[in-house]
């Protein structure tokens, strides 16, 4: 099983903040990247897929960027606000099979 | 919007019991995935499946666990003989390559 990491494991940001995580995974094999926010007691949601290296997706106030030759990518939230505080998961596929990340638990502060 | 669903919502069970969780995937979807989440930790991989067999599992999976693809539609993992570190939520996820769609999860508590 490979291994996916994202840091920081947490964060607590004002409201209004710009933030940013990083998720790192193994280059072998690699097919995409996935972002997905979680919120406490519902299902993830699915935020982003990329695949190719330099790709950069953007949703609202919420993008992400993608590098596979060193194996990181980041998201960026731009201005939090409170109902963004999640659990924000990243995966990488590679072959057939998803990786998730530890995740990155986020509290806006209002 | 296609979804995938899970039954159960909630599970009681007693230690030792056998539990069976559903899951119905999207229907063109071929990938099939349970991941589970016990209170605090961290999503942990437990098994994926493709093509009617699994693909690969986690130490987690152990001879106590097992899935089937019973009708061409649910996508079930059974858990023999439970125990109390199995208490968990537990989520479904299925997918065509693209993004994961995953389930609204199972809560399974074993007491």
């Amino acid at each position: 099983i490979l291994n996916v990491e994202q840091s920081p494991q947490s964060l607590h940001v004002q409201e209004g903040d710009s933030t940013n995580f990083t998720c790192s995974f193994p280059s072998s094999n690699f097919y995409a990247l996935h972002w997905y926010r979680w919120e406490t007691a519902k299902s993830p949601e699915a935020l982003f897929v990329m695949t190719l290296n330099g790709d950069e997706k953007k949703k609202g106030r919420i993008s992400a960027t993608l590098n596979t030759k060193e194996g990181y990518s980041y998201l960026y939230i731009k201005g939090s606000q409170p109902e963004d505080s999640a659990t924000y998961l990243c995966a990488s596929s590679h072959g057939n099979q998803f990786y998730f990340g530890t995740g990155t638990s986020l509290t806006v502060i209002p | 919007e296609p979804e995938v669903t899970q039954t159960p919502s909630h599970q009681v069970t007693q230690m030792g019991q056998e539990v069976i969780l559903r899951c119905v995937p999207i229907s063109n979807h071929l990938y099939f995935y349970w991941y589970r989440q016990i209170l605090g930790q961290k999503v942990e991989f437990l098994v994926s499946f493709y093509n009617n067999e699994i693909s690969e599992k986690s130490e987690i999976f152990d001879d106590q666990f097992s899935v089937e693809r019973p009708d061409g539609s649910n996508f079930t993992l059974k858990i023999r003989s439970t125990k109390l570190e199995d208490s968990a939520m537990y989520f479904c996820a299925s997918s065509d390559r693209g993004p994961a769609f995953f389930g609204q999860g199972t809560r399974l508590t074993v007491v």
